[in-house]
């Protein structure tokens, strides 16, 4: 399958910092990337959608300018975690996709982000 | 109320044994239903995709089976391997299940 490489794994942060976590697709064009965070033993939670060269589309509760997504070139999605607090600690997953429409395609995911804010 | 419920929540069986897992869904549209992998500290990697027009599909040692009448999908793991010991978790678009937690033993 098609690989999609997150950076970095895990990142320890202070409180009040900004984090910045890159998603990239290796070996396809991803017209579509999307951002999600995991607690422990629950599923994921899609945070939003972006699509390349358009601004990310954002599901509902999760604050825009908090979690900022860049979608600027179609092997790269980043999303940057703003004046990071304690709780914004999780996993972070992206997952990429290619082709249209982008439900008949697959979705592949990065390995994860543990973010963990201090 | 999630909209993808996965059963059971764990399930500990013995290395060589199968097991089924369980998905009932009640989300609408759901152009299809994926079943994923995911190892501790890891991001899901995808075993089955399916469609409504398909009511089962094998991925080596995995069958995915749906049923879009009843919305229920099953994931039917045959010789469990000590390596299958992880989430396994369905869904589909946006919204997925919180997953059931196998562990196999030897």
């Amino acid at each position: 399958g098609a690989v999609v490489s997150q950076h970095p794994s895990r990142v320890i942060c202070k409180s009040g910092t900004s984090v910045k976590i890159e998603c990239r697709s290796l070996d396809f064009q991803a017209t579509t990337m999307f951002w999600y965070r995991q607690f422990p033993k629950q599923s994921l939670m899609l945070m939003a959608t972006s699509n390349e060269g358009s601004k990310a589309t954002y599901e509902q509760g999760v604050e825009k300018d908090k979690f900022l997504i860049n979608h600027a070139s179609l092997t790269l999605s980043t999303l940057t975690v703003t004046s990071a607090h304690p709780e914004d600690s999780s996993f972070y997953i992206c997952s990429a996709k290619t082709g249209t429409p982008p439900e008949n395609t697959e979705a592949f995911f990065g390995q994860g982000t543990r973010l963990t804010v201090v | 109320k999630n909209q993808v419920e996965q059963s059971p929540q764990s399930l500990i069986i013995l290395e060589g044994k199968n097991c089924t897992l369980q998905c009932n869904y009640t989300v609408s549209p759901f152009s299809n239903l994926r079943w994923y992998k995911q190892d501790t500290g890891r991001g899901p990697v995808s075993l089955t995709i399916m469609t409504f027009s398909e009511n089962t599909k094998s991925n080596g040692r995995y069958t995915a089976t749906l049923d879009a009448d009843t919305k229920q999908s099953s994931l039917h793991i045959t010789a469990s391997q000590l390596s299958d010991s992880a989430s396994y978790i369905c869904g589909g678009k946006s919204t997925f299940g919180d997953g059931t937690t196998l562990t196999v033993k030897p």
